[in-house]
């Protein structure tokens, strides 16, 4: 049974800062993984998608790596802003009726 | 359009009361899912719809009764629940099922529900 697990469970960094969030798989056979953030008692925003068949992905301050081989994703955040504050969340598509498997998610604050 | 809406925002009900969820998208997507969130945990998929048929439910109990009666539109009936099932649930659509990367989920903002 795939297993998802992201480290660390919580971040406190001050605002500027460059940081990265990683999400670890136990089975390499995925489809593609999504990078969710979730902020308190609300829906989830699709940040990036990277097929199983790609490197990495980008999209403006955000940019997010993915080695099956290793069963690693990282998502790398520059320049922090207070507004990036929120629970990131890594998913994985592995077969048939595109079911995710969430990763266990990582508590992001970025301070003033 | 480009959002997943979920109707009611909150609700709260009675372990006797039947009630219903609803989730609609226009993006013209043919697949539609429901997940379960408590609190600090991540989602967890319910149900899965595909061109209006229910491809997947994930041993759901029966007290959850999913329902589309058309490709926009999800509902998900709930009647005698239990005060753990008090959790936030989201709904989702998709382009389509496959493995391209079209078929990327997009999330509403959830039914916050609590059950006394």
């Amino acid at each position: 049974k795939q297993e998802v697990t992201q480290i660390p469970a919580a971040l406190s960094v001050p605002e500027g800062e460059n940081l990265v969030l990683n999400c670890s798989f136990t089975d390499s056979a995925i489809y593609n993984l999504q990078w969710f953030r979730q902020d308190p008692g609300k829906g989830l925003t699709s940040l990036l998608l990277i097929q199983s068949s790609q490197r990495e992905q980008t999209s403006g301050r955000l940019n997010a790596s993915l080695d099956k081989s290793s069963g690693r994703s990282t998502l790398y955040i520059a320049a922090s802003q207070p507004g990036d504050s929120a629970t990131y969340l890594c998913a994985l598509r592995e077969g048939g009726g595109n079911k995710l498997t969430f990763g266990t998610g990582t508590q992001l604050k970025v301070e003033l | 359009d480009t959002e997943v809406t979920q109707t009611p925002k909150h609700l709260v009900m009675g372990m006797t009361n039947k009630k219903s969820l609803k989730c609609e998208q226009h993006m013209g997507h043919r697949a539609m899912y429901w997940y379960k969130q408590k609190a600090k945990k991540p989602p967890e998929l319910m149900f899965v719809y595909s061109y209006e048929k229910l491809s997947i439910n994930e041993s759901v109990p029966s007290r959850f009764s999913p329902e589309c009666p058309n490709s926009s539109l999800l509902n998900l009936h709930l009647h005698a629940l239990q005060p753990e099932d008090s959790a936030l649930y989201l709904c989702a659509s998709s382009l389509g099922t496959g493995a391209s990367s079209y078929n990327e989920q997009f999330f509403g903002p959830g039914t916050r529900l609590t059950v006394l």
